[in-house]
């Protein structure tokens, strides 16, 4: 049963263009939504992470809105360069009381951005 | 970077054969964690370490077995090579504790033919 499903699979983006990768969760026992960057040959690293008690985080030109109520969240990515070409990863972590830090991951978006 | 190592990168096998990934870390978390990644699956968790000699199975942990003798090493076992164990295998350490964030090594390529 898969807990985080994310959308779109993939994405293509004209450079300066506004990027939007949805997440939606199932289960409410969750601590932390961290979002997840990736280029190829690597291993995910984080990017932006927010908790469930708030609405909104920005850093940069990367914003998480998260409405709690839906068990939503998104990621906003402003001014997209080409350089931000990667894969996306959200993904619901538990902590280590609830879930011995477990993360559970949607299944990646493909970002292209286009000169 | 988290001083995270896998190792091999690298791995072309056969099936029926037994395959040993490593992973070593120089950050003394405590909890460790293997993922596998294949496409259209983001990443699934396949076992997870909560101390030395402590470990338990995740989500997709059929046909592995995990061992942690030391701190700093989680070994990911495959006893018998199977071509749906072909994927890229990460290994994780955390999680920071005010964001949950893992901390991912480069991976390890398997292939098994």
């Amino acid at each position: 049963q898969q807990q985080v499903k994310q959308s779109p699979q993939s994405l293509i983006v004209q450079k300066g263009g506004i990027s939007i990768i949805n997440c939606a969760y199932e289960n409410t026992a969750f601590d932390y939504f961290p979002w997840y960057q990736q280029f190829p040959g690597k291993g995910p690293a984080l990017l932006i992470a927010i908790r469930p008690d708030v609405s909104e985080k920005k850093e940069g030109r990367f914003t998480i809105s998260f409405n709690k109520s839906a068990k939503q969240f998104s990621l906003h990515i402003m001014d997209s360069q080409p350089g931000d070409s990667a894969t996306y990863f959200c993904a619901a972590s538990g902590g280590l009381n609830t879930n011995a830090g477990k993360s559970t991951f949607g299944d990646g978006t493909t970002l292209t951005v286009k000169p | 970077d988290a001083g995270i190592t896998q190792s091999p990168r690298h791995k072309v096998t056969e099936t029926g054969t037994p395959v040993t990934l490593r992973c070593h870390q120089t950050e003394n978390h405590r909890y460790m964690y293997w993922y596998r990644q294949d496409p259209g699956h983001g990443l699934r968790l396949i076992h997870y370490s909560y101390g030395v000699k402590d470990t338990d199975k995740g989500e997709v942990s059929d046909g592995y077995s995990v061992s942690r003798s030391k701190t700093e090493d989680f070994l990911l076992t495959l006893e018998s090579a199977t071509s749906s164990q072909t994927s890229v295998y990460f290994c994780a350490i955390g999680p920071q504790p005010r964001t949950g964030e893992l901390f991912f090594g480069e991976g390890s390529r398997l292939t098994v033919l």
